[in-house]
């Protein structure tokens, strides 16, 4: 019911290749998937967010996709650089509590 | 700036003695958590509120509790800690709830080491 898996934990990429991280849910109440970006010794931000009425939402070089049928929502990362490099949370948020994936490191390698 | 402050940023301490870690608020948010931080685990909820007179549990409660002392101030304390409580807590709040925009806005993290 509460948890969200995230995969996968670690992920190393070449600069300017993609990134992809994936997330599953299993609840019905959750309305909102939002993404945050941790750097190394700061705290958590927001970088993007889609809410369960809509299939796909571009920022730029971030995009995100939601599967509400499968319950599951990725995150795409295109032409990476290095300070693309941080821990990447997902989350879900049903009734205003929000529940956090373990995280993926990225290691965005020049 | 309006933000969110941790107070203290880093405190060790040993097993069994009382810890509180204070958060203030500055956004005039209505919608206050508390998270723990720790390796490959993530973030994970301890205890919410949407006001004064409002608290919930969250994913881990046991071995924590609060106060909303007020619409700006959340403390988390530990009432005897011990060594597994070892983490970087996380204050975080949320907007108006009739806004339902869910983003949370993180404080910079309480570093907690018990011995």
């Amino acid at each position: 019911g509460e948890n969200v898996e995230q995969h996968p934990s670690t992920l190393s990429v070449q600069e300017g290749d993609s990134a992809v991280i994936k997330c599953t849910y299993s609840d019905s109440a959750s309305n909102y998937f939002p993404w945050y970006k941790q750097e190394l010794g700061k705290r958590p931000q927001l970088i993007i967010d889609i809410r369960s009425n809509v299939g796909e939402k571009k920022d730029q070089r971030i995009a995100v996709t939601l599967n509400k049928t499968a319950k599951h929502f990725s995150l795409h990362i295109t032409e990476t650089q290095p300070e693309d490099s941080a821990v990447y949370f997902c989350a879900k948020t049903g009734g205003f509590k929000t529940i956090f994936g373990a995280g993926t490191r990225l290691f965005v390698k020049a | 700036d309006a933000d969110v402050t941790q107070t203290p940023r880093n405190r060790i301490t040993k097993t069994g003695k009382r810890i509180m870690l204070e958060c203030s608020q500055t956004k005039g948010h209505d919608r206050m958590y508390w998270y723990r931080q720790d390796p490959g685990l993530g973030l994970r909820l301890i205890y919410y509120s949407f006001d004064v007179k409002d608290i919930n549990k969250g994913e881990i409660s046991d071995g924590y509790s609060v106060s909303r002392q007020a619409q700006a101030k959340f403390s988390l304390s530990l009432e005897s800690a011990i060594p597994n409580q070892t983490a970087l807590y996380f204050c975080a709040t949320g907007t108006d709830r009739s806004l339902n925009t869910g983003e949370l806005f993180f404080g910079e993290g309480s570093r907690l080491t018990v011995l």
